[in-house]
């Protein structure tokens, strides 16, 4: 099945001990993304990735690192995690059309908690 | 920059009645148009897409229109049920094809 898995799924942590959550899809994609949904600010991007080794930032990403190292995973790091890092995380991957990015394809969402 | 408006809604509708969600978009190119769907503790799906301008996109009952002349992409859909109960995302493809713009979300309840 094609699909697009995040792990955790649920994880609740203190501030300041690094964590990483792990996303891989086995569509072939080469284009990545992280996001980040909090109430009322809708979806925000972290981070994107157009292929292995290349990696730009998104709108928001102050406290996070992601490395892009094999075509079908794509992890992204929290060295530091504080508490506004609290939030709803999906990653998603895309195959680049002739124009690009194209229909994205999202993972089911991990909720990080910091305390 | 490119960005994309919707009505955030909450929209609450009783079964079968007729839904309309607007989506109006800027951009500077000639982007796809997206809906996506988010049901309650799950990731986004697509719902539908439209890659030029006069398409319709279609899916589960839902339809948008690509209008170029009006930069609009309205979500349709003849009768609801309570299962499309979710949050409903606008979205296009940046002029640079490598981002997505997404509008803020419109919830929608259905009631029985």
């Amino acid at each position: 099945e094609a699909q697009v898995t995040q792990n955790p799924r649920y994880l609740i942590t203190v501030t300041g001990k690094k964590l990483t959550v792990t996303c891989s899809q086995n569509m072939n994609h080469e284009y990545m993304s992280w996001y980040r949904q909090d109430p009322g600010l809708g979806l925000r991007q972290i981070y994107y990735s157009m292929n292995v080794e290349v990696t730009d930032k998104g709108d928001v990403p102050e406290g996070y690192k992601v490395s892009r190292k094999e075509k079908r995973n794509f992890p992204l790091i929290l060295e530091s995690p504080s508490p506004n890092q609290t939030s709803l995380y999906f990653c998603a991957s895309s195959p680049l059309g002739p124009q690009g990015v194209d229909t994205q394809y999202f993972g089911p969402g991990t909720r990080l908690t910091v305390l | 920059g490119d960005s994309v408006t919707q009505m955030e809604g909450p929209v609450t509708l009783s079964e079968e009645a007729f839904l309309t969600i607007n989506c109006t978009y800027t951009a500077t190119g000639y982007p796809s148009l997206f809906w996506y769907v988010q049901y309650p503790g799950e990731g986004l799906q697509l719902l539908l897409k439209a890659t030029k301008a006069d398409d319709k996109g279609s899916n589960k009952g839902f339809e948008a229109t690509y209008r170029k002349e009006t930069t609009s992409f309205h979500l349709e859909k003849g009768s609801v049920q309570v299962s499309d109960s979710a949050v409903y995302f606008c979205a296009l493809t940046d002029n640079y094809g490598q981002n997505f713009v997404f509008g803020p979300g419109t919830r929608l309840s259905v009631l029985p």
